[in-house]
């Protein structure tokens, strides 16, 4: 149980264009999933927290008008990096709180970002 | 704002060792999350606990709550090779906020 699938794995794209991942947890409800941002051989850092049917709470920093989320139902949240730079390649991985659950996080794959 | 401090940061051991990883806080934490992670995937959730004073048991892996839910530790008994990973601690703050502080993780590499 409590599996979080992320699609894409890898996406190669090219400067200025915009790129799509999505984040579904599989097996159990998540009102309230997270995307983060790692770079290698660090922990984690929080972009944000993405509620069903709102809008996303964004950590400070983090360009909201860039970093798209939209959390359309209990079972899905889409992360969408807009023009892209190089600057913004990276791992991205998201996570799901199960609704009938306590604090746990359960995260998906990561998805690997190149931006060229 | 709320800090886990992770220690160490690398730890390199020979295959049959015992380690422990340490994450401190001055906060109070509702809960404690440990996760492992491998290169190029996302953080497996290892366990969770809640009560100060806990002590929770995974195979050779011996996690423990601090009573004052403000640290915790994990230690790892004859350490293998399939140990490697990234290390993550996460606490909780309760709440209606869920998210997580990490602390910034420990790289171990057990080598055969």
């Amino acid at each position: 149980g409590a599996v979080v699938s992320q699609h894409p794995s890898r996406v190669i794209c090219k400067s200025g264009t915009s790129v799509k991942i999505e984040c579904r947890s599989l097996d159990f409800q998540a009102t309230t999933m997270f995307w983060y941002r790692q770079f290698p051989k660090q922990s984690l850092m929080l972009m944000a927290t993405s509620n069903e049917g709102s809008k996303a709470t964004y950590e400070q920093g983090v360009e909201k008008d860039k970093f798209l989320i939209n959390h359309a139902s209990l079972t899905l949240s889409t992360l969408t990096v807009t023009s892209a730079h190089p600057e913004d390649s990276s791992f991205y991985i998201c996570s799901a709180r199960n609704s009938a659950g306590y604090y746990e996080q359960y995260f998906g794959p990561g998805t690997r970002l190149t931006v060229t | 704002t709320q800090l886990l401090e992770q220690s160490p940061q690398f730890l390199s051991i020979q295959e049959g060792e015992n380690l422990t990883v340490y994450c401190n806080s001055s906060s109070v934490f509702s809960s404690l999350q440990w996760y492992r992670q491998e290169p190029g995937e996302g953080p497996v959730l290892l366990v969770t606990v809640v009560t100060g004073g806990e002590v929770k048991k995974l195979k050779r892996l011996t996690f423990q709550f601090g009573d004052a839910r403000k640290d915790s530790s994990l230690h790892i008994t004859a350490a293998q090779p399939g140990d490697t990973g990234l290390y993550l601690c996460a606490g909780a703050s309760g709440g209606s906020n869920y998210k997580l502080t990490f602390g910034k993780g420990t790289l171990l590499t057990v080598n055969p």
